[in-house]
Protein backbone atom coordinates (compact mmCIF):
# COMPACT_ATOMS: atom_id res chain seq x y z
CA UNK A 1 0.00 0.00 0.00
CA UNK A 2 1.24 3.56 -0.91
CA UNK A 3 2.37 5.31 2.47
CA UNK A 4 4.49 8.10 3.26
CA UNK A 5 6.19 8.64 6.51
CA UNK A 6 7.80 11.87 8.15
CA UNK A 7 8.90 11.14 11.13
CA UNK A 8 9.70 14.04 13.06
CA UNK A 9 6.73 15.88 14.32
CA UNK A 10 8.20 19.04 15.37
CA UNK A 11 11.32 20.32 14.58
CA UNK A 12 12.61 23.57 15.82
CA UNK A 13 15.94 25.51 14.72
CA UNK A 14 17.22 28.90 15.03
CA UNK A 15 17.19 31.66 12.62
CA UNK A 16 19.84 31.54 9.92
CA UNK A 17 20.25 27.87 10.75
CA UNK A 18 19.95 25.22 8.25
CA UNK A 19 16.89 22.53 7.58
CA UNK A 20 16.11 19.00 6.68
CA UNK A 21 13.19 17.42 6.98
CA UNK A 22 12.57 14.19 6.64
CA UNK A 23 10.38 11.86 4.10
CA UNK A 24 9.74 8.21 3.57
CA UNK A 25 7.32 6.70 1.08
CA UNK A 26 6.12 3.38 -0.11
CA UNK A 27 5.49 3.19 -3.78
CA UNK A 28 5.51 0.24 -6.15
CA UNK A 29 6.30 1.81 -9.25
CA UNK A 30 8.30 5.41 -9.94
CA UNK A 31 6.40 7.98 -7.55
CA UNK A 32 5.53 11.64 -8.09
CA UNK A 33 6.64 13.23 -5.09
CA UNK A 34 5.17 16.74 -3.64
CA UNK A 35 6.22 18.94 -0.64
CA UNK A 36 3.42 21.60 0.37
CA UNK A 37 3.65 24.11 3.13
CA UNK A 38 0.88 25.05 5.48
CA UNK A 39 0.71 28.48 7.09
CA UNK A 40 -1.61 28.47 10.71
CA UNK A 41 -5.61 28.05 9.47
CA UNK A 42 -4.59 28.24 5.19
CA UNK A 43 -5.13 25.64 2.25
CA UNK A 44 -1.73 24.67 1.58
CA UNK A 45 0.66 26.08 -0.79
CA UNK A 46 2.96 23.72 -3.47
CA UNK A 47 7.02 24.04 -2.41
CA UNK A 48 8.26 21.59 -4.85
CA UNK A 49 7.58 18.49 -6.92
CA UNK A 50 9.79 15.83 -8.75
CA UNK A 51 7.83 13.82 -11.46
CA UNK A 52 11.28 12.67 -13.41
CA UNK A 53 14.77 13.68 -14.01
CA UNK A 54 17.19 15.39 -12.38
CA UNK A 55 17.05 13.86 -8.67
CA UNK A 56 17.61 17.42 -6.73
CA UNK A 57 14.61 19.90 -7.35
CA UNK A 58 14.52 23.40 -6.79
CA UNK A 59 10.73 24.76 -5.01
CA UNK A 60 9.77 28.40 -4.64
CA UNK A 61 11.09 30.01 -1.14
CA UNK A 62 14.73 28.96 -1.55
CA UNK A 63 13.89 25.10 -0.89
CA UNK A 64 15.29 22.12 -2.19
CA UNK A 65 14.41 18.25 -2.13
CA UNK A 66 16.65 15.22 -3.25
CA UNK A 67 14.92 12.35 -4.42
CA UNK A 68 16.70 8.80 -3.13
CA UNK A 69 14.97 5.46 -4.50
CA UNK A 70 17.36 3.59 -2.81
CA UNK A 71 16.25 4.91 0.54
CA UNK A 72 12.84 5.84 -0.75
CA UNK A 73 13.60 9.41 0.44
CA UNK A 74 12.44 13.01 -0.24
CA UNK A 75 14.00 15.39 2.15
CA UNK A 76 13.52 19.15 2.06
CA UNK A 77 16.46 21.41 2.90
CA UNK A 78 16.98 24.44 3.23
CA UNK A 79 20.56 26.14 3.47
CA UNK A 80 19.18 29.30 5.54
CA UNK A 81 15.96 29.50 7.41
CA UNK A 82 13.95 32.51 7.73
CA UNK A 83 11.56 33.40 10.71
CA UNK A 84 8.80 33.41 8.16
CA UNK A 85 9.39 29.71 7.35
CA UNK A 86 7.67 28.59 10.56
CA UNK A 87 4.70 26.52 9.26
CA UNK A 88 3.76 22.68 8.64
CA UNK A 89 5.15 21.01 6.40
CA UNK A 90 3.77 17.85 4.53
CA UNK A 91 5.69 15.52 1.92
CA UNK A 92 3.12 13.31 -0.37
CA UNK A 93 3.39 10.68 -3.00
CA UNK A 94 0.44 10.80 -5.94
CA UNK A 95 -1.12 7.28 -6.47
CA UNK A 96 -3.60 6.92 -8.96
CA UNK A 97 -6.12 9.93 -8.59
CA UNK A 98 -4.98 10.31 -4.99
CA UNK A 99 -2.59 11.80 -3.14
CA UNK A 100 -1.44 10.05 0.26
CA UNK A 101 -0.09 12.95 2.19
CA UNK A 102 1.95 12.16 5.40
CA UNK A 103 1.22 13.58 8.94
CA UNK A 104 3.16 16.86 8.70
CA UNK A 105 6.49 18.26 10.36
CA UNK A 106 5.65 21.44 12.73
CA UNK A 107 8.88 24.20 12.01
CA UNK A 108 9.69 26.32 14.62
CA UNK A 109 12.10 28.98 14.22
CA UNK A 110 14.10 31.37 16.89
CA UNK A 111 15.09 34.33 15.87
CA UNK B 1 -5.77 31.66 -14.12
CA UNK B 2 -7.43 29.06 -12.25
CA UNK B 3 -8.89 29.81 -9.18
CA UNK B 4 -10.63 27.90 -6.50
CA UNK B 5 -13.40 28.92 -3.34
CA UNK B 6 -14.22 27.74 -0.86
CA UNK B 7 -16.95 28.60 1.53
CA UNK B 8 -17.55 29.19 4.44
CA UNK B 9 -14.44 29.86 6.07
CA UNK B 10 -15.85 29.13 9.80
CA UNK B 11 -18.83 27.05 10.78
CA UNK B 12 -19.93 26.23 14.02
CA UNK B 13 -22.90 23.66 14.33
CA UNK B 14 -25.04 21.40 16.63
CA UNK B 15 -24.61 17.82 16.88
CA UNK B 16 -27.36 16.40 14.54
CA UNK B 17 -27.90 19.71 12.28
CA UNK B 18 -26.85 19.44 8.71
CA UNK B 19 -23.81 20.05 6.92
CA UNK B 20 -23.13 21.58 3.56
CA UNK B 21 -19.54 22.99 2.47
CA UNK B 22 -18.99 23.88 -1.40
CA UNK B 23 -16.31 24.26 -3.67
CA UNK B 24 -15.96 25.87 -6.55
CA UNK B 25 -13.23 25.88 -9.18
CA UNK B 26 -12.42 28.72 -12.00
CA UNK B 27 -10.38 28.89 -14.81
CA UNK B 28 -9.92 25.53 -16.06
CA UNK B 29 -12.47 22.47 -17.26
CA UNK B 30 -12.92 18.98 -16.26
CA UNK B 31 -10.46 19.09 -13.34
CA UNK B 32 -10.33 15.96 -10.34
CA UNK B 33 -11.37 17.27 -7.39
CA UNK B 34 -10.86 16.41 -3.62
CA UNK B 35 -12.17 16.60 0.03
CA UNK B 36 -9.68 16.33 2.79
CA UNK B 37 -10.07 16.83 6.31
CA UNK B 38 -7.25 17.68 8.68
CA UNK B 39 -7.37 16.53 12.33
CA UNK B 40 -4.84 17.97 14.86
CA UNK B 41 -1.57 15.50 14.50
CA UNK B 42 -3.44 13.22 11.98
CA UNK B 43 -2.44 14.85 8.44
CA UNK B 44 -4.40 15.03 5.84
CA UNK B 45 -7.11 12.38 5.59
CA UNK B 46 -8.60 12.01 1.57
CA UNK B 47 -12.62 11.94 2.17
CA UNK B 48 -13.62 11.69 -1.36
CA UNK B 49 -12.75 12.92 -5.00
CA UNK B 50 -14.14 12.87 -8.36
CA UNK B 51 -12.82 12.62 -11.70
CA UNK B 52 -16.27 14.19 -13.54
CA UNK B 53 -19.51 14.89 -13.08
CA UNK B 54 -21.39 13.23 -10.87
CA UNK B 55 -19.02 10.59 -10.14
CA UNK B 56 -17.54 10.43 -6.38
CA UNK B 57 -15.37 7.92 -5.05
CA UNK B 58 -15.40 7.72 -1.46
CA UNK B 59 -12.74 6.62 0.56
CA UNK B 60 -13.44 6.34 4.46
CA UNK B 61 -17.10 5.33 4.98
CA UNK B 62 -18.55 7.44 7.55
CA UNK B 63 -21.94 10.31 7.43
CA UNK B 64 -20.37 12.37 5.18
CA UNK B 65 -21.09 12.84 1.23
CA UNK B 66 -19.87 14.24 -1.32
CA UNK B 67 -21.63 15.32 -4.74
CA UNK B 68 -20.72 17.32 -8.21
CA UNK B 69 -23.89 18.59 -9.71
CA UNK B 70 -21.31 20.83 -11.92
CA UNK B 71 -18.19 20.48 -13.70
CA UNK B 72 -16.35 22.63 -11.58
CA UNK B 73 -18.39 22.08 -8.01
CA UNK B 74 -18.09 20.14 -5.49
CA UNK B 75 -20.27 19.92 -2.15
CA UNK B 76 -19.49 18.43 1.14
CA UNK B 77 -22.46 17.11 3.28
CA UNK B 78 -24.04 15.89 5.82
CA UNK B 79 -27.29 14.85 7.18
CA UNK B 80 -26.53 14.64 11.12
CA UNK B 81 -23.22 15.79 12.42
CA UNK B 82 -21.58 13.94 14.60
CA UNK B 83 -19.06 15.40 17.03
CA UNK B 84 -15.96 13.74 15.42
CA UNK B 85 -16.53 15.61 12.01
CA UNK B 86 -15.07 18.33 13.98
CA UNK B 87 -11.78 19.16 11.88
CA UNK B 88 -10.37 21.52 8.91
CA UNK B 89 -11.66 20.95 5.47
CA UNK B 90 -9.78 21.26 2.63
CA UNK B 91 -11.16 21.14 -1.01
CA UNK B 92 -8.24 20.62 -3.71
CA UNK B 93 -8.19 20.39 -7.73
CA UNK B 94 -6.21 18.82 -10.34
CA UNK B 95 -6.16 19.03 -14.17
CA UNK B 96 -7.09 15.70 -15.48
CA UNK B 97 -3.92 13.24 -15.87
CA UNK B 98 -1.43 14.03 -12.84
CA UNK B 99 -0.21 16.63 -11.50
CA UNK B 100 0.29 19.03 -8.20
CA UNK B 101 -2.63 19.74 -6.56
CA UNK B 102 -4.27 22.93 -5.80
CA UNK B 103 -5.88 23.93 -2.39
CA UNK B 104 -8.78 25.94 -1.24
CA UNK B 105 -8.50 28.20 2.06
CA UNK B 106 -10.14 25.67 3.98
CA UNK B 107 -13.05 25.75 6.24
CA UNK B 108 -13.21 24.72 10.35
CA UNK B 109 -15.74 23.22 10.93
CA UNK B 110 -16.40 23.12 14.96
CA UNK B 111 -19.60 20.69 16.21
CA UNK B 112 -20.80 21.56 19.21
Amino acid sequence: AQSVTQPDIHITVSEGASLELRCNYSYGATPYLFWYVQSPGQGLQLLLKYFSGDTLVQGIKGFEAEFKRSQSSFNLRKPSVHWSDAAEYFCAVEGTYKYIFGTGTRLKVLA
Amino acid sequence: SQTIHQWPATLVQPVGSPLSLECTVEGTSNPNLYWYRQAAGRGLQLLFYSVGIGQISSEVPQNLSASRPQDRQFILSSKKLLLSDSGFYLCAWRIQGNGELFFGEGSRLTVL
